[in-house]
This record gives C-alpha cells, sequence and structure tokens, in this order.
C-alpha cells in the first residue's frame, strides 16, 4: 500500500532563514509526488511536481528514491510562505487519484 | 471566476438528518474528487468519479453517497449513517482521472449538533 508521511506537523522558523519540510513515503512501484500549498483563507494548490524539475516561489523538491522521500527546501524563506503544506503522491501511470500527507503547517516569523 | 465552487461555506444540521454538499466546476474536467478533512489527518478520499455516470468509492466511503449525472456536477450526501460527519469537506477535479494536478474548491465546513 502507499503512504505519505510528513513527520513534523508543525514547523517555524525566523525570515531569511533555510527551510525544508519533509515527506517520506512508500510504494513499491514508481510513483509521482506533489507538494501542495493552502495559503491562509485560500484554496488548496499545487505548488509543484517532481516531474516538472522546477522552482516555484523559490522552493525546489527532489525526489530521492534511495530514500523514497521528497523533502521540500527554500534557502532564505519569507513571511509569505507561511502556510500549510501537504505532500502528495500517485501510482504514475495508474489511477490519478492523490495520496496526501497530514500537512505540515509552516509559520515565518518576521 | 472559472474554477470549483463549493456551497455552502458552512452548513450545519441536527444528527440523523441527510445533507447534500454542492461541487460545480467549469474546466470542462472529466475527473472529480470528494475529499475529507481533519485535522492531523490530512485529506482523505471518500469517492472519485472518472466520467459522468461513473464513480467509485474512496478510502471512507461509508456513510457517504454521491452522483454524476451532468459532467459539471458532483453533490456529495452525508447520511444519517455516518458516525462522525462533522468535518471539512474539499471538491477537486482535473482534467482526466490520469491527469494528476488537482484543482480544489474554498471547502464546505459541515458542522452536526
Amino acid at each position: 500500500a502507499q503512504r505519505v508521511t510528513q513527520p513534523e506537523k508543525l514547523l517555524s522558523v525566523f525570515k531569511g532563514a533555510p527551510v525544508e519540510l519533509k515527506c517520506n513515503y512508500s510504494y513499491s512501484g514508481s510513483p509521482e509526488l506533489f507538494w501542495y500549498v493552502q495559503y491562509s483563507r485560500q484554496r488548496l494548490q499545487l505548488l509543484l511536481r517532481h516531474i516538472s524539475r522546477e522552482s516555484i516561489k523559490g522552493f525546489t523538491a527532489d525526489l530521492n528514491k534511495g530514500e523514497t522521500s521528497f523533502h521540500l527546501k527554500k534557502p532564505f524563506a519569507q513571511e509569505e510562505d507561511s502556510a500549510m503544506y501537504y505532500c502528495a503522491l500517485t501510482r504514475g501511470s495508474t489511477l490519478g487519484r492523490l495520496y496526501f500527507g497530514r500537512g505540515t503547517q509552516l509559520t515565518v516569523w518576521p | 471566476d472559472g474554477g470549483i465552487t463549493q456551497s455552502p461555506k458552512y452548513l450545519f444540521r441536527k444528527e440523523g438528518q441527510n445533507v447534500t454538499l454542492s461541487c460545480e466546476q467549469n474546466l470542462n474536467h472529466d475527473a472529480m474528487y470528494w475529499y475529507r478533512q481533519d485535522p492531523g489527518q490530512g485529506l482523505r478520499l471518500i469517492y472519485y468519479s472518472q466520467i459522468v455516470n461513473d464513480f467509485q468509492k474512496g478510502d471512507i466511503a461509508e456513510g457517504y453517497s454521491v452522483s454524476r449525472e451532468k459532467k459539471e456536477s458532483f453533490p456529495l450526501t452525508v447520511t444519517s449513517a455516518q458516525k462522525n460527519p462533522t468535518a471539512f469537506y474539499l471538491c477537486a477535479s482535473s482534467r482526466t482521472v490520469w491527469n494528476t494536478e488537482a484543482f480544489f474548491g474554498q471547502g464546505t465546513r459541515l458542522t452536526v449538533v
């Protein structure tokens, strides 16, 4: 069975500090991994996906198949990054439904 | 404003009553989903629909029912059989069931008293 684990429920950093939100997954096949973000009073939205290998709002995430991880990183956090972040997985070419982690609430202090 | 619209934003019902949550999309997406969001538990899939007149159970379908009579609409009924219905419900859609970028609605907070 597939599973997504976000070990940190809450994460706080100061503005300008690096931030890393952890995500580990368990799935024996070839997954697609995503990060979704929910800012205060806004709807949940896609932040980035591993197949795009892009940087969005300064965030990057690398899929490490050996460690089965997909950690989200940003070198210099900003106050507007404060939000709830969800890591999600889908089973590649099969059904497109998403399996979500429990989420990490990131707070960036000024 | 295009996208997914869920209504109402807040809903209160008495215990034992069925209640239907609305979800409409104008994105011409084939696939639609219902998730339940509880604090500390992430999003759990209730039902999904790949195409009109088709739907499948997700991980926590017990006590819920859906219909997909129109492409743009995927209403969720929370029945009296759902033991713990008070929650935040999110509707989502994607272009196809194999296109994994999901677009979410604003959510409906259901409180059963």
